[in-house]
């Protein structure tokens, strides 16, 4: 089975500190994905990476910066936290670069708390 | 402007009854088709997903249908169980500044009566 880790379920933070959330995959899949889910907006891609040191920006990218030095990790980070980048984070994988012929695979989530 | 509908209103059904979803899309013309079931706190489950040549989908007790005349998916949980209670995701492949990845839907959640 693919598993996609993520490396804190709750955070919570100070308004103003760099924030990092981490995402490891275990199946070797070249695409990775980071999402944010609100309430009443769904899931809004932020970040994409379809191959290592290779990212795309997404919907909505401000606030916010990646990096992906290994195939299998995939870090979010927030380089000034705002209280209005509280939300559910989630990463997710796939294998393929055809988006949309293959599943993505997400992890459980972290729930960003800002204050 | 590009739009994926699903209903906002939970959808309440008695067990044993089939639970019946409807993804509608507006301005996009996807090859591809995926359902994804989300618990609360949980990331979303991949489904199934149906090729935009494909009429129909099964998966144990679900259905998936695409019409891409009518720019609709149906989701059908037959048999539905309290433990089908869930929201569920569509989501279909989009281009975007010339990438081609998966766009979704908000959700429609479904609650099983038992």
């Amino acid at each position: 089975d693919v598993k996609v880790t993520q490396s804190s379920r709750y955070l919570v933070k100070r308004t103003g500190e760099k924030v990092f959330l981490e995402c490891v995959q275990d199946m070797d899949h070249e695409n990775m994905f980071w999402y944010r889910q609100d309430p009443g907006l769904g899931l809004r891609l932020i970040y994409f990476s379809y191959d290592v040191k290779m990212k795309e920006k997404g919907d909505i990218p401000e606030g916010y910066s990646v990096s992906r030095e290994k195939k299998e990790r995939f870090s979010l980070i927030l380089e000034s936290a705002s209280t209005n980048q509280t939300s559910m984070y989630l990463c997710a994988s796939s294998l393929g670069t055809s988006g949309g012929r293959y599943e993505q695979y997400f992890g459980p989530g972290t729930r960003l708390t800002v204050t | 402007s590009q739009k994926i509908e699903q209903n906002s209103e939970a959808l309440n059904i008695q067990e044993g009854k089939t639970a019946t979803l409807t993804c509608n899309y507006t301005n996009y013309s996807p090859a591809y088709l995926q359902w994804y079931r989300q618990d609360p706190g949980r990331g979303p489950v991949f489904l199934l997903l149906i090729r935009e040549n494909e009429k129909e989908k099964r998966k144990e007790r679900l259905k998936v249908t695409f019409d891409t005349t009518l720019k609709q998916s149906l989701f059908h949980i037959t048999a539905s169980q309290p433990a089908d209670s869930a929201t569920y995701l569509c989501a279909l492949t989009a281009w975007f500044y010339g990438n081609n990845r998966l766009a979704f839907g908000k959700g429609n959640q479904v609650v099983v009566i038992p």
